[in-house]
């Protein structure tokens, strides 16, 4: 299995700012997804973040609130942009060793907006 | 388009008793199923994957095709099994739609 790190573990950020959450994977993985679990809800997933080149979003999401990037193997972020209560979550970052293999999950970030 | 049904909440039992936590789904292809666990301040974790067809912690779980479901069960049910228990179906596009989950606690 693949060992996940994620920065900030938590943070409290004012309504209008931006947070970038870095996801750090001690192995080459082929597949990074970040999810949002709102409060008292279950996991919806963000995007699919693609080595070079763009994330693939899902309904829903957009890449001017939530920029993503997967410089390498390893490694992602997730920004969220522009923040609002609304968006106050735990972001979680997954990865999948290969195509078909299991989803492994990081710690998540809790993140509180004023 | 994919969906995970988990009807119950909330799942409180008492230690050695059997426990079920049902799971259904919707979705024209050819589903992987999973189980995912967590427990009190720890990340999601795997339990079960259904292409494995294995017992972890005494749970197993089966996939039923024709009901399109897959029930989570122990026959008896332990105190650390007490965590917040997910249904999870990987589509063939490798994504994973998760159910609203159910907590169980297991009583003593």
């Amino acid at each position: 299995s693949a060992v996940i790190s994620q920065k900030p573990s938590r943070d409290i950020c004012q309504r209008g700012t931006s947070l970038t959450i870095q996801c750090q994977v001690d192995s080459q993985v082929t597949m990074m997804f970040w999810y949002r679990q709102q409060p008292g809800q279950s996991l919806t997933l963000i995007a699919t973040a693609n080595q070079g080149s763009e994330a693939t979003y899902e309904s829903g999401f957009v890449i001017d609130k939530f920029p993503i990037s997967r410089p390498n193997l390893t490694f992602s972020t997730l920004t969220v942009s522009n923040m609002s209560p609304e968006d106050s979550s735990i972001y979680l970052c997954s990865v999948s060793p290969g195509v078909t293999d299991t989803q492994y999950f990081g710690p998540g970030t809790r993140l509180t907006v004023l | 388009a994919q969906r995970v049904t988990q009807p119950e909440k909330l799942l409180s039992v008492f230690k050695g008793a059997p426990v079920e936590l049902k799971c259904n789904y919707s979705y024209s292809g050819s589903p992987e199923l999973f189980w995912y666990v967590q427990y009190s301040r720890q990340r999601l974790q795997l339990l079960l994957r259904h292409i494995s067809r294995e017992s972890i912690k005494g749970f197993t779980a089966d996939l039923n095709k024709g009901e399109t479901s897959f029930h989570l069960k122990k026959p008896f049910a332990q105190e650390e099994d007490s965590a917040m228990y997910y249904c999870a179906l990987r589509s063939n596009d490798y994504k994973l739609s998760f159910g609203a989950g159910t907590t169980v606690t297991v009583r003593a």
